[in-house]
């Protein structure tokens, strides 16, 4: 079983509408969680972090995270076609080491 | 804050020849950086984890004599592809940790696609 589980999709939806994003994870001691953006042939961005359970929210993007199920969404209101990308979530624990997940391809028709 | 470059963005060489990609912390100083390889619609395979002014670990499968790692100061890291292949071709990408409080962020450089001919 893999330390991070992500739907690699890919996802397809209407400009307009709330996109979710999940991943779930296995290690309990993973304690800070990162979202990535990565546009085509481009490194990924951090989009956001958090590390606690609960809700983050920034602009357009919410961050959720439920450490009792192990388990981490993004979502994105009122999507838009500069959306479209693949999303990856990352998570830690107190050290340096990251894990991954797969990565989610979204694409916001116009 | 927290800008990673790489250079060059994109390099063609000829098979046999061995091609040099650097990565740099802009605006900070990085005890580790990261080195993954991306093929197309695939996700990131990291590759090798260096410190600075020690060698490089690297993951299981990746040739260290063929993918050269130098991590001379807490900017600056490259990683040399000797004697390349036309398997080699890909996306080549770093990124560079950051110390916030606790935990370790890690931030991305735009990558470097390599094509071999």
């Amino acid at each position: 079983q893999k330390e991070v589980e992500q739907d690699p999709g890919p996802l397809s939806v209407p400009e307009g509408a709330i996109v979710s994003l999940n991943c779930t994870y296995s290690n309990s001691a993973f304690q800070y969680f990162m979202w990535y953006r990565q546009y085509s042939r481009k490194g990924p961005e951090l989009l956001m972090y958090t590390y606690s359970s609960g809700n983050k929210e920034d602009g357009r993007f919410t961050a959720q995270v439920d450490k009792s199920s192990k388990y981490i969404s993004l979502f994105i209101r009122d999507s838009q076609p500069s959306d479209s990308a693949t999303y990856l979530c990352a998570m830690s624990d107190y050290g340096n080491q990251f894990y991954f997940g797969t990565g989610t391809s979204l694409t916001v028709i116009p | 804050g927290a800008v990673v470059s790489q250079h060059p963005s994109r390099v063609i060489c000829k098979s046999g020849t061995s091609v040099k990609i650097e990565c740099r912390s802009l605006d900070f100083q990085a005890t580790t950086m990261f080195w993954y390889r991306q093929f197309p619609k695939q996700s990131l395979m990291l590759m090798a984890t260096s410190n600075e002014g020690s060698k490089a670990t690297y993951e299981q499968g990746v040739e260290k004599d063929k993918f050269l790692i130098n991590h001379a100061s807490l900017t600056l890291s490259t990683l040399t592809v000797t004697s390349a292949h036309p398997e080699d071709s890909s996306f080549y990408i770093c990124s560079a940790d950051l110390r916030r409080g606790a935990f370790y962020e890690q931030y991305f450089g735009p990558g470097t696609r390599l094509t071999v001919t």
